[in-house]
């Protein structure tokens, strides 16, 4: 079955420090993979895609098929990155999109 | 925003009552599905739609029922509400890709109580 774990609820760094956001995958397929923001009031947006190998606000998410993993990463972070992190896994052929349990990172100043 | 609404916003209902939620595109596409929020769980896919009339089942589908029976409406239905349906729902669209997995908008989520 396909899941997406991220094992930490939230997450807090200091305002400056390196941001790690782990995410790892089952699924038995070629893995479409995405990462989804939800700030304070807004809606639930697409953050970056692993296929476009982009990098959004300083975030970029490597695919790691060995390990199964899609952990976002920014070097420096921002208080505006606080918000509530979503992975999401794109189930080739149905058109289905799972997420995982999320990870609210916190920002401090 | 892309166009995409929820209605009701906010419902507070007792246990065993129907209850329906709408969610309404202006934008023609094609696939639409309804997830809850809940923390500790996160989001988790309860029905979705690739066309009209066409649905299929998520992860979460016992008790809920949806319809679409144009393209622009997909209604989520709980047919006798529990307190374990208590959550925040969203209703989402997919707007395609070109040779890439589309992406996914939102809208601003119904929360829904069951006393």
């Amino acid at each position: 079955a396909q899941r997406v774990t991220q094992p930490e609820k939230l997450l807090s760094v200091f305002k400056g420090a390196p941001v790690e956001l782990k995410c790892n995958y089952s699924y038995s397929g070629s893995p479409e993979l995405f990462w989804y923001v939800q700030y304070s009031r807004q809606r639930l947006q697409l953050l970056l895609r692993h296929i476009s190998r982009e990098s959004i606000k300083g975030f970029t998410a490597d695919l790691n098929k060995g390990e199964t993993s899609f952990h976002l990463k920014k070097p420096f972070a921002q208080e505006e990155d606080s918000a509530m992190y979503y992975c999401a896994l794109s189930v080739s052929g149905t058109y289905k999109y799972i997420f995982g349990t999320g990870t609210r990172l916190k920002v401090l100043a | 925003d892309a166009g995409i609404t929820q209605s009701p916003r906010h419902k507070v209902t007792e246990t065993g009552t129907p209850v329906t939620l709408r969610c309404h595109q202006t934008e023609n596409h094609r696939y639409m599905y309804w997830y809850r929020q809940d923390p500790g769980h996160g989001l988790r896919l309860i029905h979705y739609s690739y066309g009209v009339k066409d649905t299929d089942k998520g992860e979460v589908s016992d008790g809920y029922s949806v319809s679409r029976s144009k393209t622009e409406d997909f209604l989520l239905t709980l047919e006798s509400a529990t307190s374990s349906q208590t959550s925040v729902y969203f209703c989402a669209i997919l707007e395609p890709g070109q040779g890439v997995s589309g992406e996914l908008f939102f809208g601003e989520g119904s929360r829904l109580t069951v006393l």
